[in-house]
C-alpha cells in the first residue's frame, strides 16, 4: 500500500517556539493531504485540508494563523504550529490521497508535540 | 453534532471468535464508509471500505456490511486474533475521490483475549 512519512516522531519544545512538522507521500502524488489531532480517548479531529498548490482549507475553530499548513508539491505538506502552547500538545497525525493513492486516505505514523 | 458515531467505546472477545464492531451515521450525503485499526501512537492504517451502492465487502477476516436505510454499518473480524488489539475508528465521506475529507467515530476499543 500507499507509504506517508512524518518527521518528526516525537518533539518536546519550550512554550512560545514554533515547530514545524514534516508529511511525506513517499511512493505516490498527495493530491490532497490532511492534518488531524487526536486527544487522548478522542476520535480523530480534521484540522485542515490541503491542496498541493493552493491554500489550505481550514476546520471551522482552527486558527489558521496558529496552524500554519504549506502543501509545496506533491510529496510534501508541512503543518507549523507557531508560538506553541502547552495546550497544543498532542498527537498531530497528517494523511495523503492521491492519484496512485485512489481513493483511500492513508496515514502517516503521527507525530506527538509536548510543550512545556 | 456528531455525524458518525460508535457507542460501544470498548469490546472484549476471545480469541477465535467473532467481533462486531458497529457504527452509526447521521448524514445521508455520506457515500462511502471506511474502517481504520490504530495502535497507541501509531497513525490509523486502512482495513476495508465500501461504497453505499453494495451492502456488504469482505476482504479476508474482515467483513463490513452496511445497512444504508438504518444508516448503520458493522465490521465483523472472524476469527478474532490476539493482534486485533487495537482502536477501530469508522469513517465516512461524501464520495470516493479521496479529496473530501473523512469523519471520524470516536472509536472502539477492541481487545481479543488468547
Amino acid at each position: 500500500g500507499a507509504v506517508v512519512s512524518q518527521h518528526p516522531s516525537r518533539v518536546i519544545c519550550k512554550s512560545g517556539t514554533s515547530v514545524k512538522i514534516e508529511c511525506r507521500s513517499l511512493d505516490f502524488q498527495a493530491t490532497t493531504m490532511f492534518w488531524y489531532r487526536q486527544f487522548p480517548k478522542q476520535s480523530l479531529m480534521l484540522m485542515a485540508t490541503s491542496n498541493e498548490g493552493s491554500k489550505a482549507t481550514y476546520e471551522q475553530g482552527v486558527e489558521k494563523d496558529k496552524f500554519l499548513i504549506n502543501h509545496a508539491s506533491l510529496t510534501l505538506s508541512t503543518l507549523t504550529v507557531t508560538s506553541a502552547h502547552p495546550e497544543d500538545s498532542s498527537f498531530y497525525i497528517c494523511s495523503a490521497s492521491g492519484r496512485a493513492g485512489g481513493e483511500t486516505q492513508y496515514f502517516g505514523p503521527g507525530t506527538r508535540l509536548l510543550v512545556l | 453534532d456528531q455525524q458518525v458515531k460508535q457507542n460501544s467505546p470498548s469490546l472484549s472477545v476471545q480469541e477465535g471468535r467473532i467481533s462486531i464492531l458497529n457504527c452509526d451515521y447521521t448524514n445521508s450525503m455520506f457515500d462511502y464508509f471506511l474502517w481504520y485499526k490504530k495502535y497507541p501512537a501509531e497513525g490509523p492504517t486502512f482495513l476495508i471500505s465500501i461504497s453505499s451502492i453494495k451492502d456488504k465487502n469482505e476482504d479476508g477476516r474482515f467483513t463490513v456490511f452496511l445497512n444504508k436505510s438504518a444508516k448503520h454499518l458493522s465490521l465483523h473480524i472472524v476469527p478474532s486474533q490476539p493482534g486485533d488489539s487495537a482502536v477501530y475508528f469508522c469513517a465516512a465521506s461524501p464520495d470516493q475521490s479521496g479529496s473530501e475529507k473523512l469523519v471520524f467515530g470516536k472509536g472502539t476499543k477492541l481487545t481479543v483475549n488468547p
